[in-house]
């Protein structure tokens, strides 16, 4: 893979499904985010994990969960989609907070 | 006050140009430093990290003064490719994480 992978790229959601947005990386990096940007906000922090089995809320967690079972695996969890979530969402990670390794997105619509 | 600031721009810059940016920062306690570049819809890239001595990188130089609080990234010889928004990221240290700027924008102009 050689870097951080994200799936789906683009989804459009109604309102109220629940909705899973995957992440693996394969650089063993330790810590792993997510973020979301909107247009005039920037990157937002929604949750984060510095190790497996740990994880932490970030600067918008309401809305979302996430689980770090093993090093590479990060997802993020939508329990019930709302408009407000609609964004681009990008995982993230870091070896000791060095320069973070972005995936390339996704794009969510919830409708 | 955010606590990392950067002009929007946009920056309109014609080829070969040269051109700076600065970002500023609240935290004084801030431990590190970054600058990312972000092609229209893709993610960010790190584009280099900001080192107390200042540090350059082919036409890339970043400087960072404590001091005022302020790092800036200066593009020399501007190309096209150049075009991009440029994000000034500050690592305040915790779980915090990083604090990360709206972006400067950049116009290289034929």
């Amino acid at each position: 893979i050689a870097g951080i992978t994200q799936a789906p790229t683009s989804q459009i959601l109604a309102a109220g499904r629940r909705m899973t947005l995957r992440c693996t990386q394969d650089m063993r990096h330790n810590a792993m985010y997510w973020y979301r940007q909107d247009l005039g906000l920037g990157l937002r922090l929604i949750h984060y994990s510095n190790t497996a089995g740990t994880t932490g809320k970030g600067e918008v967690p309401d809305g979302y969960s996430v689980s770090r079972a093993n090093t590479d695996d990060f997802p993020l969890t939508l329990a019930s989609a709302v408009p407000s979530q609609t964004s681009v969402y990008f995982c993230a990670s870091s070896r000791q907070l060095k320069g973070y390794t972005f995936g390339s997105g996704t794009r969510l619509t919830v409708v | 006050r955010k606590e990392v600031e950067q002009d929007p721009g946009p920056f309109n810059v014609p080829e070969g140009a040269t051109v700076a940016f600065n970002c500023t920062y609240s935290n004084s306690a801030s431990q590190s430093f970054f600058w990312y570049r972000q092609d229209c819809r893709k993610e960010p890239k790190l584009l280099m990290s900001v080192y107390s001595s200042g540090n350059e990188d082919g036409r890339f130089t970043a400087q960072l003064n404590r001091a005022s609080q302020y790092i800036s990234l200066l593009i020399r010889d501007s190309k096209l490719s150049d075009s991009a928004t440029y994000l000034c990221v500050v690592n305040i240290g915790g779980n915090r994480k990083l604090i990360w700027g709206l972006g400067t924008s950049l116009a290289v102009n034929p």
